[in-house]
């Protein structure tokens, strides 16, 4: 299940199920969005990322989606993995300009074996 | 290629020390950016620096920090007179041209103020 508090939210899923973690970002004008995943004591790693002119994108068991109506992102994980437990955020970028990442709040996977 | 490098991966400073942190970007790339977090939180954009040049400095702190990025050598980000508040993690990420396409980051700098 999913909780928010004063921490990050976290989401716990049984091992071999998909995860789906869900992002709001901020800007319309935002055209360029990057899921990044973050284990303890280690910088971001990139996951997959997406473009405004798509609504779907997948990689090797990660989809992105779009929904530019309601300014919503999500990560969809298949058969997830203890290996998949960390943090994850989205970040929102306007690729054409000299603006940096701009990174959501994070939601922390918590895998469970 | 070695990646985004920075040092030290952990630092300690007494209130009222400066701290420095470097960062080498990746081989090749010429744009650089210092991000912070703090606990339980997501990055914060500090500063975007190209060679010699500020690029956006508008999530840095106005005193006690300044951040550059030289012709030759490593970007540095420089905390003076640190307080208690400043202990985070500094990530700084780099890339080959403008825009987010490309952003890698190194596994940052931990401060921890005493």
């Amino acid at each position: 299940g999913e909780s928010v508090g004063l921490h990050l939210p976290t989401l716990s899923v049984q091992e071999g199920d998909n995860s789906i973690i869900n992002c709001a970002y901020s800007n319309s004008a935002s055209d360029y969005f990057i899921w990044y995943k973050q284990e303890s004591g280690k910088g971001p790693q990139f996951i997959i990322d997406i473009r405004s002119n798509m609504d779907k994108r997948q990689g090797q068991r990660v989809t992105v989606l779009l929904n530019k109506t309601v300014k919503h992102l999500s990560l969809q994980i298949a058969a997830t993995q203890p290996g998949d437990s960390a943090v994850y955020f989205c970040a929102e970028n306007i690729n054409s300009g000299n603006t940096p990442l701009v990174f959501g709040k994070g939601t922390r996977l918590s895998v469970i074996a | 290629n070695a990646g985004v490098m920075q040092n030290p991966r952990h630092l300690v400073r007494r209130r009222g020390q400066e701290a420095r942190l470097r960062c080498s970007p990746m081989k090749g790339h010429s744009h650089v950016y210092w991000y912070r977090q703090l606990p339980e939180e997501g990055l914060k954009f500090m500063v975007y620096l190209q060679k010699e040049n500020i690029i956006d400095e508008s999530g840095m702190p106005k005193e006690r920090f300044s951040a550059e990025f030289p012709k030759e050598g490593p970007s540095i980000l420089r905390i003076q007179q640190v307080v208690r508040g400043d202990s985070a993690a500094y990530f700084c990420a780099s890339s080959q041209r403008t825009g987010a396409h490309g952003y890698t980051f190194g596994s940052g700098t931990r401060l921890t103020v005493v």
